[in-house]
């Protein structure tokens, strides 16, 4: 089983450009979201979906974006990408529920420079 | 707003000693509790979950009880080996919601000699 799926696994910008990580996962869970994931700081949420064509804001939204048009699909863009951007994001999904067990991704390491 | 506060790393100990990482937590009502660990180079995985007050999840030799009375979920394991060494990670999904939105703590590395 794939599972939770990202791309690319490595990433260098420079600031001002714009780029997409991908994120795809074969579970048909409902739920999805991105984190980053920043020394010391632990894990914040940026956006996440509740269902195919449904978003909404996490914890840290500014400076992305995001769209659900499949179950499956959930990337994050980044429209003009910053220094304070460079971070491990996290793509996650699972089923609804407060108590369900979330999957995530291997992770995108992102420099912008 | 909902909070996780663990203890501070990194935690150094030998193979086969006795591990405890603090974790407490500040929410209304009765969040799910859970333990995820990240593997170098990895993503994270659930290690344990509790959805009540009282219930002890345990996995793989790790256990945590969820003591409302302290609002804590501590994660333990009697004998750690070295390839527990990882980064852990407690976190809560807020009562009453129909998603589990996860609020992490900084999380805790784990390094574990032979």
């Amino acid at each position: 089983n794939a599972g939770v799926t990202q791309t690319p696994k490595f990433q260098v910008l420079k600031t001002g450009q714009s780029m997409t990580l991908q994120c795809a996962q074969d579970m048909n869970h409902e739920y999805m979201s991105w984190y980053r994931q920043d020394p010391g700081m632990g894990l914040r949420l940026i956006h996440y979906s509740v269902g195919a064509g449904i978003t909404d804001q996490g914890e840290v939204p500014n400076g992305y974006n995001v769209s659900r048009s499949t179950t499956e699909d959930f990337p994050l863009r980044l429209l003009s990408a910053a220094p304070s951007q460079t971070s491990v994001y996290f793509c996650a999904s699972s089923y609804k529920g407060a108590s369900t067990e979330a999957f995530f991704g291997q992770g995108t390491r992102l420099t912008v420079v | 707003g909902d909070s996780v506060t663990q203890m501070e790393g990194p935690v150094t100990l030998s193979e086969e000693a006795f591990l405890t990482i603090n974790c407490t937590y500040t929410a209304t009502g009765y969040p799910s509790l859970f333990w995820y660990v990240q593997y170098p180079g990895e993503g994270l995985q659930l290690l344990l979950k509790a959805t009540k007050a009282d219930d002890k999840g345990s996995n793989k030799g790790f256990e945590a009880t969820y003591r409302k009375e302290t609002t804590s979920f501590h994660l333990e394991k009697g004998s750690v080996q070295v390839s527990d060494s990882a980064v852990y990670f407690c976190a809560l999904s807020p009562a009453g919601g129909a998603t589990n939105k996860l609020i992490f703590g900084t999380g805790t590395l784990l390094a574990v000699q032979p």
